[in-house]
């Protein structure tokens, strides 16, 4: 059973463009909930990262927006720029962080 | 380096063969995790280490998998009898523990590659 679903599988958007990548998650509890941006041939790498007592967190042009009454979190990237193409993973752990559950992942491709 | 380092990047092998992969942590991190990549998909938990010992091995498909952090440092994932299956990249992850000011961040590694032919 898969713990976090993710979608779209691949999404296109102009630069300039806002690109959204959506998570749902059913184990209650889930403390924290990151964002892992990867690049071909490279590990993930944190983006950024929010805890479920908050509903938005912001860093740049980057937001996590969460819901926790509907179990969903979402990444949004404002104007939206061809170094943002990667492959991005929403994730899930409980507070002790001993085991990461990752969704399968959005291929973001920012055409110029 | 100051990154999680991880040998070899590509492994070519027989089935049936053994096969040992090795990460090297950030220095000062005691937690190290393996995760295992397969091709458009994401990362899939294996087994995490809290210092030497393997805190959680739920991830490990079967026992042909093993993994060691004799020091507490340096970690190896051995798979035995390799099966086509296998084939997926290998992910070395660190991070520091809670108690030592981790902050959930985990710090991977790029991967070994591994094809079972």
């Amino acid at each position: 059973q898969q713990q976090v679903k993710q979608s779209p599988q691949s999404l296109i958007v102009q630069k300039g463009g806002i690109s959204i990548i959506n998570c749902a998650y059913e184990n209650t509890a889930f403390d924290y909930f990151p964002w892992y941006q990867q690049f071909p041939g490279k590990g993930p790498a944190l983006l950024i990262a929010i805890r479920p007592d908050v509903s938005e967190k912001k860093e740049g042009r980057f937001t996590i927006s969460f819901n926790k009454s509907a179990k969903q979190f979402s990444l949004h990237i404002m104007d939206s720029q061809p170094g943002d193409s990667a492959t991005y993973f929403c994730a899930a752990s409980g507070n002790n962080f001993n085991k990461f559950y990752f969704g399968s992942g959005t291929k973001l491709n920012v055409k110029p | 380096g100051a990154g999680v380092s991880q040998t070899p990047s590509n492994k070519v092998t027989e089935k049936g063969k053994y096969v040992e992969l090795r990460c090297d942590p950030i220095s000062g991190h005691t937690a190290l995790y393996w995760y295992r990549q397969s091709l458009g998909q994401g990362p899939e938990f294996l087994i995490y280490f809290q210092g030497t010992g393997a805190a959680d091995d739920s991830g490990l498909p079967n026992d042909r998998f093993f993994a060691v952090r004799p020091e507490g440092s340096v970690s190896t994932l051995k798979i035995q009898r390799t099966e086509r299956g296998d084939s997926a990249v290998y992910l070395c992850a660190s991070s520091l523990t809670v108690t030592s000011g981790g902050t959930g961040e985990l710090f991977f590694g790029e991967g070994s590659r591994l094809t079972v032919l």
